[in-house]
């Protein structure tokens, strides 16, 4: 199984920032990784797909790149509502298998 | 417009079976590519995988939850079905159904708001 390793656990940034979140896998995943943001009491956002796809209506400051086992979640300028948990997640190209990371909290410095 | 909304028990008791239902609106699951999943997210915790069935009723599922799952759908209604059997303490969880467009993303695209299970006797 595919184990993603989400860095830094807690992200303190104050609005206008720009905010680099990692994602690590265990090993190679391709560019099958996406992903999320969540916020109290609501179900995830998908944001990014297939590493660097932004979903449909997701803004353009946030931007995604890597692949293999590396990859990176940018918000280029934070705004308020941007304050949340990401997760980053895989699949496996066959059978479709998915696991996610442990989340990375952004919250207001 | 894509919609899907989760329904089952809020308390199960331990070694009880766990039946959660997921309907949905705005795709069918008749149609080529199209996919639901379940996922689940303990309190405070993080988002695990469950499974995944799609148009062509092939079905997938979490390798360390697979003896105790089951998922199936019903396509003239909208829903598709989870089973969990022998429930414990630790699968109390926030249940998500959501949306997979097999054909193209592979991702969850859209989801339900989940609904809460506690199991506790």
């Amino acid at each position: 199984e595919i184990v993603l390793t989400q860095s830094p656990a807690t992200l303190s940034l104050s609005p206008g920032e720009r905010a680099t979140l990692s994602c690590r896998a265990s090993q190679s995943v391709s560019s099958y990784l996406a992903w999320y943001q969540q916020k109290p009491g609501q179900a995830p956002r998908l944001l990014i797909y297939d590493a660097s796809n932004r979903a449909t209506g997701i803004p353009a400051r946030f931007s995604g790149s890597g692949s293999g086992t590396d990859f990176t979640l940018t918000i280029s300028s934070l705004e308020p509502e941007d304050f949340a948990v990401y997760y980053c997640q895989q699949r496996s190209n066959w059978p479709p298998m998915y696991s996610f990371g442990q989340g990375t909290k952004l919250e207001i410095k | 417009q894509v919609t899907l909304r989760e329904s089952g028990p809020a308390l199960v008791k331990p070694t009880q079976t766990l039946t959660l239902t997921c309907t949905f609106s705005g795709f069918s699951l008749s149609t080529s590519g199209m996919c639901v999943s379940w996922i689940r997210q303990p309190p405070g915790k993080a988002l695990e995988w469950l499974a995944l069935i799609d148009w062509d009723d092939d079905k997938y599922y979490s390798t360390s939850l697979k003896t105790r799952l089951t998922i199936s759908k019903d396509t003239s209604k909208n829903q598709v079905v989870l089973t969990m059997t022998n429930m414990d303490p630790v699968d109390t969880a926030t249940y998500y159904c959501a949306r997979i467009r097999c054909d193209s993303s592979w991702y969850f695209d859209y989801w339900g708001q989940g609904t809460l299970v506690t199991v506790s006797s």
